[in-house]
């Protein structure tokens, strides 16, 4: 079965500092797609990214960058010079070829601090 | 495009009642889910559905029953109503995409159930 872990419950920091956000799965699948989402503080969830399990490749965009390690099983999440509007619950979720679930972790507050 | 749509957005039920969530889709998407999120646990899938007259149980499909239908709703009915089942419920969407991809799931706004 599969499952997200997510071993930080809440983290709190002051702006502009770098902040990682860990992500740990297990699957038995040998392809899957991985995802982090975001939900602020008026509870929408908000899509940040999609990697698929063949593509290992780093992502950057803007402040947010992606560590996406197999051997470890871990895709974890950077924002670089926190700001205080980068407030909310994050989640990562993992999804396997074999389903069409969508499995989540238990989400990570982030509290930037002006 | 609407997106992914529910209501209502606040619900307060008495135990026993019965009750529709309502979820309703736009984009011609043939996956279609609905997830609780219940504090320190993320969200946990309840019932899925992979096209129009097909639905499958997810984690949590206990006192829970779907339907679908139409392509574009998706209703998540609570046969009768515990204090367990106070939540925030999600409807989500997405295209299945092509053989070996998977997209993104567009998540409704969510409905805020209290059960007393």
């Amino acid at each position: 079965a599969q499952k997200v872990t997510q071993a930080q419950t809440e983290i709190s920091v002051v702006e502009k500092e770098d902040v990682t956000l860990d992500c740990v799965y297990e699957t038995r699948d040998t392809t899957y797609y991985l995802f982090w989402y975001k939900q602020p503080p008026s509870g929408e969830l908000v899509f940040l990214i999609r990697r698929n399990s063949f593509d290992e490749q780093n992502e950057i965009s803007g402040r947010y960058s992606w560590n996406f390690q197999k051997s470890t099983s871990s895709f974890n999440f950077t924002i670089t010079a926190s700001q205080v509007v980068d407030s909310a619950v994050y989640f990562c979720a993992l999804r396997e070829t074999s389903g069409s679930r969508l499995t989540f972790g238990e989400g990570t507050q982030l509290t930037v601090n002006p | 495009n609407a997106g992914v749509t529910q209501t209502p957005k606040f619900q307060v039920l008495k135990t026993g009642q019965s009750m529709t969530l309502q979820c309703a889709q736009d984009m011609n998407h043939e996956y279609m889910s609905w997830y609780r999120q219940d504090p320190g646990m993320g969200l946990r899938l309840i019932h899925y559905s992979v096209g129009a007259g097909i639905t499958d149980q997810g984690e949590v499909p206990n006192g829970y029953n779907v339907s679908r239908s139409t392509t574009e709703d998706f209703p998540l009915r609570l046969l009768s109503a515990a204090p367990s089942q106070t939540s925030v419920y999600f409807c989500a969407s997405s295209y299945p995409g092509l053989a070996g991809t998977s997209n993104e799931q567009f998540f409704g706004p969510g409905t805020r159930l209290t059960v007393l």
